[in-house]
């Protein structure tokens, strides 16, 4: 079966940095999405990854490598609106995005 | 309007009634979604639209329908809504053709069956 795991929350300090995992099983890859969503909002698109390394925007920066069936999402210089969950996806075989559970990212003042 | 409007915000069902939910874009993108959303879960595909005229089964389509009669519009309906129907529900729609075909996202609709 398809799979996408991350972990269910994470706790950071304001200004600190952190890094979220995602490692997948997919039947077939065609690219790994990032979204954030606050919550009683809707998912907004962070990054894509579709060849593996580092792919940087601001203070976020997202990773991959599609041989470890892995990628994490790096956030700089946390701020207090950062705090949100964090949706990895995978796009399969059938174009279609496989999505992880979400990671929950609580900061600390 | 710009980008996914979705309607209603939120809507409180009875068992056994009939409900549609309703999704309009203007970016004028071909492909368009719905997903559930619920605790713990990741996003879940109901169904797919990836051109007006055409759809497709997701991963949980059972107890829902969808049409698209055209490129904008791209409701969900729900014929005998059950309990376990109560969710958050997301549309989405992408562009297939350019760039890395990310989904935009609506507001969502909750609904909640009782």
């Amino acid at each position: 079966g398809q799979n996408i795991d991350q972990p269910t929350e994470m706790t950071a300090t304001e200004g600190a940095i952190v890094q979220i995992n995602c490692t997948y099983q997919t039947s077939g890859f065609n690219g790994l999405f990032w979204y954030q969503q606050h919550a009683g909002e809707a998912p907004t698109f962070l990054s894509y990854n579709v060849l593996d390394g580092l792919e940087e925007k601001g203070r976020f920066s997202s990773f991959l490598s599609r041989s470890k069936g892995y990628s994490y999402l790096l956030l700089k210089e946390l701020q207090m609106k950062d705090s949100a969950s964090y949706l990895c996806a995978v796009r399969d075989s059938n174009y279609q995005l496989i999505w992880g559970a979400g990671t929950k990212l609580i900061i600390k003042p | 309007i710009a980008g996914i409007t979705q309607a209603p915000t939120s809507q409180i069902l009875a068992a056994g009634r009939r409900m549609t939910l309703r999704c309009t874009q203007d970016m004028r993108h071909n492909a368009m979604y719905w997903y559930r959303q619920d605790l713990g879960l990741g996003l879940r595909l109901i169904h797919y639209s990836n051109t007006a005229g055409t759809t497709g089964k997701g991963e949980v389509p059972d107890g829902y329908s969808v049409s698209r009669a055209n490129t904008d519009d791209f409701p969900l309906t729900l014929a005998s809504a059950v309990p376990s129907q109560t969710s958050v529900y997301f549309c989405a729609s992408s562009d297939r053709v350019a760039g890395n075909n990310e989904q935009f996202f609506g507001p969502g609709t909750r609904l909640t069956v009782l």
